[in-house]
């Protein structure tokens, strides 16, 4: 079945950019709208933002212009770049599956990776 | 952007015990309004989608209905491992959100 991997760094530094990967397996990349959620410690669920398998975008508007993604359907991999970070963007940061239509329900999850910002 | 409100916040719950949690949101959304379950340490799974949609693989004790601003998930007959907290998340617009979650404790 499909599943995703996120990786990347565990520490940035503040001021730094924060870059992870996710890894789609067992499926395939194209078609679908893949998303980036983060999650701060004891905190709820943040939408960051998405991208499809052509490179159409959209970012939460309150992350103010720090976020850039990007694909790789040859890898099976996308990507996701936060800029000038701080303490408040450590966080768990999850990549999702929505549908063929990014309104869709988020139907897949990666376990998620824990950035520290120190 | 759409706000989600989520009601209780938190629940002391028995096994076997019916539940309810609702999701209010600041606008009418229709139907596109998805439930999610976490527990800890882990991700968050689709319990349910577009208000009432069952998915494959979750326990039918699992339901949804609303629909517009107001909407709610119930958990038949309560097991253990529903110990959890719960999330409705808005995709009807941009930018996507996610209610502050409802934290489900067995007593």
């Amino acid at each position: 079945q499909v599943q995703l991997q996120e990786s990347g760094p565990g520490l940035v530094k503040p001021s730094e950019t924060l870059s992870l990967t996710c890894t789609v397996s067992g499926g395939p990349i194209r078609n679908y709208y893949w998303n980036w959620i983060r999650q701060p410690p004891g905190k709820g669920l943040e939408w960051i933002g998405y991208i499809s398998y052509r490179g159409t975008t959209y970012y939460n508007p309150s992350l103010k212009g720090r976020v850039a993604t990007s694909i790789d359907t040859s890898k099976n991999q996308f990507s996701l770049k936060l800029t000038s970070v701080t303490a408040a963007d450590a966080a768990v940061y999850y990549c999702a599956r929505a549908g063929y239509s990014p309104y869709e329900a988020f139907d897949i999850w990666g376990q998620g990776t824990t950035v520290a910002v120190s | 952007e759409i706000v989600l409100t989520q009601s209780p916040d938190s629940q002391s719950v028995t096994p076997k015990e019916k539940v309810t949690i609702t999701c209010r949101a600041s606008q009418s959304i229709g139907s596109n309004l998805h439930w999610y379950q976490q527990k800890p340490d882990q991700s968050p799974k689709l319990l349910i989608k577009y208000a009432s949609q069952s998915i494959s693989g979750v326990p039918s004790r699992f339901s949804g209905s609303g629909s517009g601003t107001d909407f709610t998930l119930t958990i038949d007959s309560l097991e253990a491992e529903d110990a959890a907290t719960y999330y409705c998340h808005q995709g009807s617009t941009l930018p996507f959100t996610f209610g502050q979650g409802t934290r489900l404790e067995m007593k």
